[in-house]
């Protein structure tokens, strides 16, 4: 079945490191894009990428970084410049560059600092 | 930026009840997107819609442009139907999606 798939499912970051989450799809999607989730807000853009080897920063990209060397894959680093980490990380992909398409998601990772 | 209000923020309900969940959006759009996020986290895309009203099983959604207002509707509710509902806007040629805070629905059996 055609989906969309997040690593690890929950991800443990201790001060001053660096964690990369994974996200896979065989959608053959072009679009792809990453979400944070906190409680009692609505979902933010991160990082968005229309088609290979180019991606855009959305609404709250500091502190992150992302990078999309092919078609399948959007992995999303977040780095120790982000101050508050903590949060539930949502991948998404549609298939098309353009507007009005919906959007698949996956699982989500849930990111926490020891 | 457009905000996108949704309410109520919680909703309680016993099964078989009529659910209506409403959204609000500020700037016009070109696409409104109601969406399910369920207790694990995971969010499944229940209808994307630009005029009129759209109909999968049970679930409903309408929308109407010059009020900037959008309901999502359950008949017969069912507890499997709790979960957190999600509306988000896109507008022109800008594909971002602009999410609200979402309504988490319960449903009693």
């Amino acid at each position: 079945d055609g989906g969309i798939t997040q690593s690890p499912k929950y991800l443990f970051r201790k001060e001053g490191q660096n964690v990369t989450l994974s996200c896979e799809q065989n959608l053959n999607h072009d679009a792809m894009y990453w979400y944070r989730q906190d409680p009692g807000q609505g979902l933010r853009l991160i990082y968005y990428s229309q088609i290979v080897n180019d991606f855009q920063k959305g609404d709250i990209a500091e502190g992150y970084s992302v990078s999309r060397e092919k078609k399948e894959s959007f992995p999303l680093t977040v780095t120790s410049a982000q101050k508050n980490p903590t949060a539930f990380y949502l991948c998404a992909s549609s298939s098309d560059r353009g507007p009005n398409q919906p959007q698949h998601f996956g699982d989500g990772t849930r990111l926490s600092i020891l | 930026k457009n905000e996108v209000e949704q309410s109520p923020q919680n909703l309680t309900a016993q099964e078989g009840e009529f659910i209506t969940i409403n959204c609000s959006y500020s700037v016009g759009i070109s696409a409104l997107h109601w969406l399910q996020q369920h207790p694990g986290g995971g969010i499944v895309s229940l209808f994307m819609l630009s005029s009129g009203k759209k109909k999968h099983g049970r679930l409903i959604a309408t929308i109407n442009i010059q009020e900037k207002h959008s309901s999502l509707h359950i008949t017969a509710s069912h507890p499997r139907d709790s979960a957190v509902y999600i509306c988000a806007v896109t507008g022109g040629s800008n594909y971002k999606l602009t999410f609200g805070k979402g309504t988490l629905l319960t449903v009693n059996p």
